[in-house]
């Protein structure tokens, strides 16, 4: 199967501190891929879906400018998250499409970040 | 608008046993997937089980099989012969209407496997 990779699986910073999760797809090209988020206990919530080489397109309620997506190339995405706060502790797991099975989605194994 | 419903936040069944969880969906869109995902509490995510709205035949892979109730917008995971690997989240998913690939996910139940 398709495999997704995320890099760190875990960190920890200090609160005002950027951080910067890298998501990878390692045997396909991902032509989209999404990031989510997800607090203990509870469900995934789409933050954005990113295409390779366009802007991404950011879920209602989530800030931008906060959490910085980048998909520069079909196998590399980049989610920072600037200024972090405590509650910006998650974790954060990414998906990888493929333009030709585009229902399918190829999860990372998760970031888990905390924010001291 | 489109809605996911997992009503069982936890469940335990017996090793060796068979379980269900259940999910129920309202969309509008007349064509359809849905997807069950595990997982386990390392956290990534396992591709489980995929059903698709014009599929004639309940899906099946291995111990997993979807109890698909078009009618009833019901799509039940059934798991068979239980094992104590099988302690885990499990999420009901399905794509959003006219976006293809942007998934709503379920709130999850979590199972745990009693040896």
């Amino acid at each position: 199967g398709a495999v997704v990779s995320q890099h760190p699986s875990r960190v920890i910073c200090k609160s005002g501190t950027s951080v910067k999760i890298e998501c990878r797809s390692l045997d396909f090209q991902a032509t989209t891929m999404f990031w989510y988020r997800q607090f203990p206990k509870q469900s995934l919530m789409l933050m954005a879906t990113s295409n390779e080489g366009s802007k991404a397109t950011y879920e209602q309620g989530v800030e931008k400018d906060k959490f910085l997506i980048n998909h520069a190339s079909l196998t590399l995405s980049t989610l920072t998250v600037t200024s972090a706060h405590p509650e910006d502790s998650s974790f954060y797991i990414c998906s990888g499409a493929m333009s030709s099975r585009t229902y399918e989605q190829y999860f990372g194994p998760g970031t888990r970040l905390t924010v001291t | 608008a489109q809605k996911i419903t997992q009503t069982q936040p936890g469940m335990f069944v017996q090793e060796k046993e068979a379980v269900t969880l259940d999910c129920t969906y309202d969309t509008s869109d007349p064509s359809y997937g849905l997807f069950w995902y595990k997982q386990p509490s390392s956290g990534e995510m396992i591709f489980l089980i995929y059903q698709g709205s014009y599929d004639q035949q309940n899906a099946t892979e291995g111990r997993y099989s979807l109890n698909f109730q078009k009618a009833r917008k019901s799509a039940n995971l059934v798991i068979s012969a239980s094992q104590l690997g099988d302690s885990a989240m499990y999420f009901c998913a399905m794509p959003l209407a006219n976006t293809g690939n942007q998934f709503y996910f379920g709130t999850g139940t979590s199972l745990t496997v009693i040896p």
